[in-house]
């Protein structure tokens, strides 16, 4: 099945500075690279999502680069602020009726 | 106008109890799943219906019985409840597997079960 790692596990950082999550992946099939948030009790939800035809996409103050060859790919935020806290999932994958694996999470602190 | 809705939203019960969470989907996708998010935050799949059948069942004990009336409904019974699967549910749906965006995941707001 696929390896999905997330680093760091948990990040702070102060408010206005950036944050970079990296998403590791095993399966050379994958070609959908999506990213959650979690925020404290409530559900997980898609901010930013992008395919291997793809190299970066931008939405405001976040972004999602891909590296097929090495198999990463990262969650950039700038400019953090205090609603960024939460919980950030990636979630490779490969298409077809694959299942769908999520990382193991990375807890992102911003300090006002 | 929820899209994915759950019930109930939390579930106190003993050990040796036999629970039922209910999930419903108005999106109109053809997928659907439970997760099971632990103490630690891991999300882990257990089931996948695509248009009521059983797709996806990963290492989950047979306590476990997903059950699928329509597309637009997955429900989730367990059996004989143990501490061990205190946890959060989530139930989420998809568009259609195997489709361009059949991979974005829908979630419901989760069913925290607390087993006694």
């Amino acid at each position: 099945g696929e390896n999905v790692e997330q680093h760091p596990s948990t990040l702070s950082v102060q408010e206005g500075d950036s944050a970079v999550i990296k998403c590791t992946y095993s399966d050379s099939a994958s070609n959908y690279f999506p990213w959650y948030k979690q925020e404290l009790g409530k559900r997980p939800q898609l901010i930013i999502d992008i395919r291997s035809n793809v190299g970066e996409k931008k939405d405001q103050r976040i972004a999602v680069t891909l590296n097929k060859t090495a198999k990463h790919f990262s969650l950039h935020i700038t400019e953090t602020q205090p609603e960024d806290s939460a919980v950030y999932f990636c979630a490779p994958f490969s298409g077809g009726y694959q299942k769908v694996t999520f990382g193991t999470g990375t807890k992102l602190q911003v300090i006002p | 106008d929820t899209a994915v809705s759950q019930t109930p939203k939390y579930l106190v019960t003993q050990m040796g109890n036999d629970k039922s969470i209910k999930c419903e989907q108005n999106l109109g996708h053809d997928t659907m799943y439970w997760y099971k998010q632990d103490s630690k935050k891991f999300l882990k799949i257990m089931f996948s219906y695509n248009n009521k059948e059983l797709i996806i069942n990963e290492t989950v004990p047979n306590r476990f019985s997903p059950k699928s009336p329509d597309k637009a409904h997955l429900n989730l019974h367990i059996n004989s409840l143990e501490l061990g699967d205190s946890a959060v549910y989530f139930c989420a749906s998809s568009p259609l597997a195997g489709g361009p965006s059949g991979e974005t995941q829908y979630f419901g707001p989760g069913t925290r079960l607390l087993v006694l």
